[in-house]
């Protein structure tokens, strides 16, 4: 079947450091994967989103990192801050492209 | 300024009382979908829609009714709430399906008793 899921349910970091959030993903013909970030009492916001024929994309203190060989996705946060605190979800298109097949989602958790 | 709107945001109501989410979009999208989020079940799909008069199932459909005659409005209309439909609600939208990404609304947080 379809399913995306994460790593890790929690990560905790120091202010300043390196964040690392993967996802595993199953579906080998998924074509689109994106990142989403949700804050508490909110709706998930877009982070970064990357195409299958990328490896890697960079965006503002974000990269995402796609390995199709082990299906694997990973978002990486350069100089982690405490507004960085939320839940990280990764997303998968599905093969009839209709809809988004979401990860259970990292708690980041940022102390300063 | 682009945004899905929702409303209401909170609703307590009781079983078998009808209700109707609201769901707005202002970009002009032609992709809009309901989803649910439940603690440790993550997010799933209600329904979807490809365009105005289209609509379609997603992976938890039971329970819930939507219509498209407009492109902005998606509403999520629960005929008769259940218990085990107390969750919280997302609207999304996007210009097209595949490959896009969706723009989230604010949330409903639905509890019914």
């Amino acid at each position: 079947g379809e399913s995306v899921g994460l790593h890790l349910p929690t990560l905790s970091v120091q202010e300043g450091d390196n964040s690392i959030i993967n996802c595993a993903y199953s579906n080998s013909a998924s074509d689109y994967f994106i990142w989403y970030k949700q804050e508490s009492g909110k709706g998930p916001q877009f982070i970064i989103d990357i195409r299958s024929n990328m490896d890697k994309r960079q965006g503002q203190r974000v990269t995402v990192l796609l390995n199709k060989t082990v299906k694997h996705l990973s978002l990486q946060i350069a100089a982690t801050q405490p507004g960085d605190s939320a839940v990280y979800f990764c997303a998968e298109t599905t093969q009839a492209g209709t809809a988004l097949i979401f990860g259970k989602g990292t708690t980041l958790s940022v102390s300063s | 300024e682009a945004q899905v709107t929702q409303n209401p945001r909170y609703l307590i109501t009781v079983t078998g009382k009808k209700l109707t989410v609201t769901c707005s979009q202002n970009m002009n999208h032609e992709y809009m979908s309901w989803y649910r989020q439940d603690p440790g079940l993550g997010l799933r799909q209600i329904y979807y829609s490809m365009n105005v008069e289209v609509t379609d199932k997603g992976d938890v459909p039971e329970g819930y009714k939507v219509s498209r005659k407009e492109k902005r409005n998606f509403p999520l209309i629960l005929e008769s709430p259940s218990p085990n439909q107390t969750s919280l609600y997302f609207c999304a939208s996007s210009l097209q399906p595949l490959g896009e990404r969706q723009y989230f609304g604010p949330g409903t947080r639905l509890t019914v008793t």
